[in-house]
């Protein structure tokens, strides 16, 4: 399976500022997906990235609250802007990979909480 | 729409009990499942998959069987261990017009597993 890092981590924001997570794999990928677990919660899709296009958002998110860039196939970032408690989270980045090529793999995630 | 329900937790068991986490799920088509297990602090890893009616995803001693006739997705092991206390996460693969393959979660079972 892919190997995927995510920088940073964890952060401690203010509220009003925006921070950039960034996604990197070790292989080349066609889809990529960033996904918010809000705390105690499950998953939520935010956009799928495919690369050479624009970003595909879930209803509930908006390009200029969450941009997404992916300039090539083993790189994604995605901007958490204007930040408020709310977007208080663990921000991951998911590929999908395999055989069958339905099965996704998640990085670590970014522990972001914003003061 | 698409959608996964699994048991309320969290789930406390004794070393060696049998787990069992139900997981039903409702889609058009014919979804992959699968299993994701989140150990504190971390990301989310796969811990198996089915991609089809009577299909059994096995895997570190937990398997589950896709059941069509029940639209279940049943995770269970035999004897748990303490190594085994995390989070639990069944999801599905949806096919839109899209074919994007976005995951639906499950709300997520806490497994806690004393000595």
């Amino acid at each position: 399976s892919a190997v995927i890092s995510q920088k940073p981590s964890r952060d401690i924001c203010q509220r009003g500022t925006s921070l950039t997570i960034q996604c990197q794999v070790d292989s080349q990928v066609t889809m990529m997906f960033w996904y918010r677990q809000q705390p105690g919660q499950s998953l939520t899709l935010i956009a799928t990235a495919n690369q050479g296009s624009e970003a595909t958002y879930e209803s509930g998110f908006v390009i200029d609250k969450f941009p997404i860039s992916r300039p090539n196939l083993t790189f994604s970032t995605l901007t958490v802007s204007n930040m408020s408690p709310e977007d208080s989270s663990i921000y991951l980045c998911s590929v999908r990979q395999g055989s069958a090529a339905d099965t996704q793999y998640f990085g670590p995630g970014t522990r972001l909480t914003v003061l | 729409g698409d959608s996964v329900t699994q048991m309320e937790g969290p789930v406390t068991l004794s070393e060696e009990a049998f787990l069992t986490i139900n997981c039903t799920y409702t889609a058009t088509g014919y979804p992959s499942l699968f299993w994701y297990v989140q150990y504190p602090g971390e990301g989310l890893q796969l811990l198996l998959k089915a991609t089809k009616a009577d299909d059994k995803g096995s895997n570190k001693g937990f398997e589950a069987t896709y059941r069509k006739e029940t639209t279940s997705f049943h995770l269970e092991k035999g004897s748990v261990q303490v190594s085994d206390s995390a989070v639990y996460f069944c999801a599905l693969s949806a096919y839109g017009s899209s074919n994007t393959g976005k995951l639906i979660f499950g709300q997520g079972t806490t497994l806690q597993v004393k000595p």
